[in-house]
């Protein structure tokens, strides 16, 4: 069984510019999350998806993080523009279902200058 | 609202020798607890996973953990180091009505030394 996929694996980029990474999850796993990983911390999810439905993105910047998944399949989460503090890896994971196991992608890790 | 807190970012141990990662939760609902496990420029990877059965959990690769109510502790142990464990561990709380959504600490990092 294939894994969850995350492209690209690495991006730099300047401040103000724009960025956007992409989820493919486990074949059939409705649920699918977006978390922020920061040097030293631990993972902070960002947004939730039940299939194309947001469930829950309280922690998600809306002035500059967009996600979307549109058709409950894969996902893509935007940053514009983006700042020096959104250096971090971002996570990918999905789930079979609400609260169940979820499996991660490798991440994509994000360098802003 | 759900909080957990690692004590020590780092930990070394020698190979051989017991490993024990401290985590301690705090929770106004019966928590799930989870110990993920992350190696350099990977995801994570679920190691064991607490959802309110035994209280004595067995993962993958040796550990486990107890769940301790009474302290709110969910502490990682395996009895004998190997250096391969080298890698960041993280503990993670959720619970029924989260939906699923990780609360995770803050990562301790274990070193193995030959």
């Amino acid at each position: 069984e294939a894994g969850v996929a995350q492209s690209p694996r690495y991006k730099i980029i300047e401040k103000r510019q724009s960025v956007a990474f992409w989820c493919n999850p486990i074949s059939g796993h409705a649920t699918l999350y977006w978390y922020q990983q920061i040097l030293g911390q631990g993972p902070k999810l960002l947004i939730q998806f039940q299939n194309n439905g947001v469930v829950d993105d309280s922690q998600l910047p809306k002035d500059r993080f967009s996600a979307e998944r549109l058709k409950g399949v894969d996902s893509t989460l935007k940053i514009q523009p983006a700042k020096l503090e959104d250096s971090a890896v971002y996570l990918c994971a999905s789930s079979l279902e609400r609260g169940n196991e979820q499996f991660f992608g490798p991440g994509t890790r994000l360098t802003v200058l | 609202a759900q909080s957990v807190t690692q004590l020590g970012s780092h930990v070394s141990v020698s190979e051989g020798a017991l490993v024990l990662l401290r985590c301690n939760y705090s929770s106004s609902v019966p928590p799930y607890l989870f110990w993920y496990v992350q190696y350099p420029n990977q995801g994570l990877q679920l190691l064991l996973k607490y959802t309110s059965a035994a209280t004595l959990v067995k993962g993958i690769n040796g550990f486990e953990a107890e769940f301790k109510k009474s302290e709110t502790s969910f502490h990682l142990t395996k009895p004998s180091a190997h250096m391969s464990d080298a890698a960041e561990y993280f503990c993670a709380v959720s619970s029924y009505n989260q939906g699923g959504k990780l609360i995770f600490g803050q990562g301790t990092e274990l070193s193995v030394k030959p």
